[in-house]
């Protein structure tokens, strides 16, 4: 089946860094990756949708220029989020599509990254 | 109203215990549905799609019905690793909305 892999699985910073998460689909090509947030008793929010090669397409309310997107290659996406603040400590979880017609409304999804910013 | 609202839970039953989920979603043009399943401080993996006409997978039975925009999941002879959040997930196209979930407990 599809995997999808996520590094680091967590990760502890002090506030005012920057950590950048990676997303890799390790047995398919991930035409387009979804990052997602999930704070403590909530649902996964989508924050970004990216496509192989463009520019992601950032969720309301998602500031672009504090989440990072790279979609550099069809197997790998980055998330960094930049100048983080405790109230960005979230779970991280990326997923990916492929671009098979069949399965297209299929996502697969990464292990997620637990951040904690002190 | 919310895209995707379930049940709150937490559901505690005994094992063996049937069990069943609800869920509505708002926007009537979607197109596919799916309930998955989250252990604690993991990610979400998918546990069935959901069909018109209904499908059964096991012990678990989802059924949909378009006209009212309800969602339902029945976990007949639960077992104990059936513990988990139960997502209802529906694509309205393109993206999957997400419901907070519900959580099940079973209790030897």
């Amino acid at each position: 089946g599809a995997v999808v892999s996520q590094h680091p699985s967590w990760v502890i910073c002090k506030s005012g860094t920057s950590v950048k998460i990676e997303c890799r689909s390790l047995d398919f090509q991930a035409t387009t990756m979804f990052w997602y947030r999930q704070f403590p008793k909530q649902s996964l929010m989508l924050m970004a949708t990216s496509n192989e090669g463009s520019k992601a397409t950032y969720e309301q309310g998602v500031e672009k220029d504090k989440f990072l997107i790279n979609h550099a290659s069809l197997t790998l996406s980055t998330l960094t989020v930049t100048s983080a603040h405790p109230e960005d400590s979230s779970f991280y979880i990326c997923s990916a599509r492929g671009a098979d017609p069949f399965s297209y409304n299929e996502q697969f999804f990464g292990p997620g990254t637990r951040l904690t910013v002190l | 109203r919310k895209e995707v609202e379930q049940d709150p839970g937490p559901f505690n039953v005994p094992e063996g215990a049937t069990v069943a989920f609800n869920c509505t979603y708002s926007n009537s043009a979607s197109q596919s549905f799916f309930w998955y399943r989250q252990d604690c401080r993991k990610e979400p993996k998918l546990l069935m799609s959901v069909y018109s006409s209904g499908n059964e997978d096991g012990r678990f039975t989802a059924q949909l019905n378009r006209a009212s925009q309800y969602i339902s999941l029945l976990i007949r002879d639960s077992k104990l690793s059936d513990s988990a959040t139960y997502l209802c997930v529906v694509n309205p196209g393109g993206n999957l909305i997400f419901g907070k979930g519900t959580k099940l407990s079973v209790k030897p």
